[in-house]
């Protein structure tokens, strides 16, 4: 099956330790992305790549850092820099180069991040 | 950067009901997606809408970006509809910003 996978589905964090949470695609599509989501709120792009070994801070990428060695993978580690890392963390992937939807973005089912 | 809105902010339904949901968005945008995040979390795609007008079984969604608006027309609502619906829209050489929301519950 196509798709994005993200694992955990839930990963529970103590104060000052780091935490890598993991987005897989098999889409073949070149840029990846990382969201964060808090309660009743919509989502706000950490991180993005829109090619292998290239990476673009979004709006709120402080506390926040990234990788992207494949194509298919895109981590993201959440620092003990990060203030307030509870959040429902969302990862997507878009397009095929020269794609007519180039920039459609499909999701990932998310990583509920909660520390303790 | 863009500013984006949705409205109503929540919305609640007696199963069968039609509704419209609207998006504004405050400058151009070259890209515009319309999601429905079911209670799991998982965000689906419903409509990639950038212009035009365009159906999907009992939803549909139609774009005026010379206006800066989307709407989203769901038709006979089932209580499966029920969850929050994003828009999301991108400005040329930018990234997608996401609106805050509309939650709808369909009551059965």
């Amino acid at each position: 099956d196509g798709g994005i996978t993200q694992s955990p589905k839930y990963l529970f964090r103590k104060e000052g330790q780091n935490v890598t949470l993991s987005c897989e695609q098999n889409l073949n599509h070149d840029a990846m992305y990382w969201y964060r989501q808090d309660p009743g709120q919509g989502l706000r792009l950490i991180y993005y790549s829109q090619i292998v070994n290239d990476f673009q801070k979004g709006d709120i990428a402080e506390g926040y850092s990234v990788s992207r060695e494949k194509k298919e993978s895109f981590p993201l580690t959440v620092t003990s820099a990060q203030k307030n890392p509870t959040a429902f963390y969302l990862c997507a992937s878009s397009g095929l180069a020269g794609g007519v939807n180039r920039y459609e973005q499909f999701f990932g089912p998310g990583t509920r991040l909660t520390v303790l | 950067g863009i500013q984006v809105e949705q409205s109503p902010p929540d919305l609640i339904l007696q199963e069968g009901a039609n509704s419209t949901l609207r998006c504004n968005f405050s400058d151009s945008v070259n890209n515009l997606q319309w999601f429905h995040q079911n209670p799991w979390g998982q965000l689906i795609n419903l409509f990639y809408i950038p212009s035009g007008t365009k159906q999907n079984g009992r939803l549909s969604a139609t774009t005026v970006a010379t206006e800066r608006y989307s709407l989203l027309y769901i038709s006979s609502s089932q209580t499966t509809d029920s969850g929050v619906y994003f828009c999301a829209v991108r400005g040329y050489g930018q990234n997608f910003v996401f609106g805050p929301g509309t939650r709808l519950s369909v009551l059965p």
